[in-house]
């Protein structure tokens, strides 16, 4: 089944405990991202990567970092995770860049930091 | 730089009512239109987009247009069901991959 998958699902952590959110995709995908969801906001772009080892910052980088050492995976890294971190986390693929395509996402991290 | 507004909800309807959600949006250049939904406890799907002025997109009932005139993509479900109960977001593409969303509105369809 053609899917991203994201993990843990769910996470309770405290501050300045680093952490990683995996996320994987099975769809042969070139570009990938990660979004948080804060209500009322809607969901931001933290990082994306156009392929292997190309990363760029997104809309709110700020506290985050990203890698992509094989096209299906792109970790979320959190070094010292501070309680405005805590939100929804999305992973995110599509096939190519370009206007107009579907991005396919995968179903969510719950981030919650003490 | 690009924005999306769409309508706050909750919106509450009764099933087999109709609904609207507005989505007006700010963009350089010709940007893709999109609505996603996220259903309880899940990830984003799409549901519907249109890449030109103009363009219909449609799916499971729902549809909306692209109106560059108005800087608009309303999205509509002529009658809708419990099932409809969701999250939807109205999103734009104005230059590569980047999804700018609109902040969501949260839909409660009751029997």
């Amino acid at each position: 089944e053609a899917q991203v998958t994201q993990n843990p699902r769910y996470l309770i952590t405290v501050t300045g405990k680093k952490l990683t959110v995996t996320c994987s995709q099975n769809m042969n995908h070139e570009y990938m991202s990660w979004y948080r969801q804060d209500p009322g906001l809607g969901l931001r772009q933290i990082y994306y990567s156009m392929n292997v080892e190309v990363t760029d910052k997104g809309d709110v980088p700020e506290g985050y970092k990203v890698s992509r050492k094989e096209k299906r995976n792109f970790p979320l890294i959190l070094e010292s995770p501070s309680p405005n971190q805590t939100s929804l986390y999305f992973c995110a693929s599509s096939p190519w860049t370009g206007v107009g395509n579907e991005q396919f996402f995968g179903p969510g991290t719950r981030l919650t930091v003490l | 730089g690009n924005s999306v507004t769409q309508m706050e909800g909750p919106v509450t309807l009764s099933e087999e009512a109709f609904l609207t959600i507005n989505c007006t949006y700010t963009a350089t250049g010709y940007p893709s239109l999109f609505w996603y939904v996220q259903y309880p406890g899940e990830g984003l799907q799409l549901l519907l987009k249109a890449t030109k002025a103009d363009d219909k997109g449609s799916n499971k009932g729902f549809e909306a247009t692209y109106r560059k005139e108005t800087t608009s993509f309303h999205l509509e479900k002529g009658s809708v069901q419990v099932s409809d109960s969701a999250v939807y977001f109205c999103a734009l593409t104005a230059a590569g991959n980047k999804l700018t969303f609109g902040g969501g509105t949260r839909v409660l369809v009751k029997p």
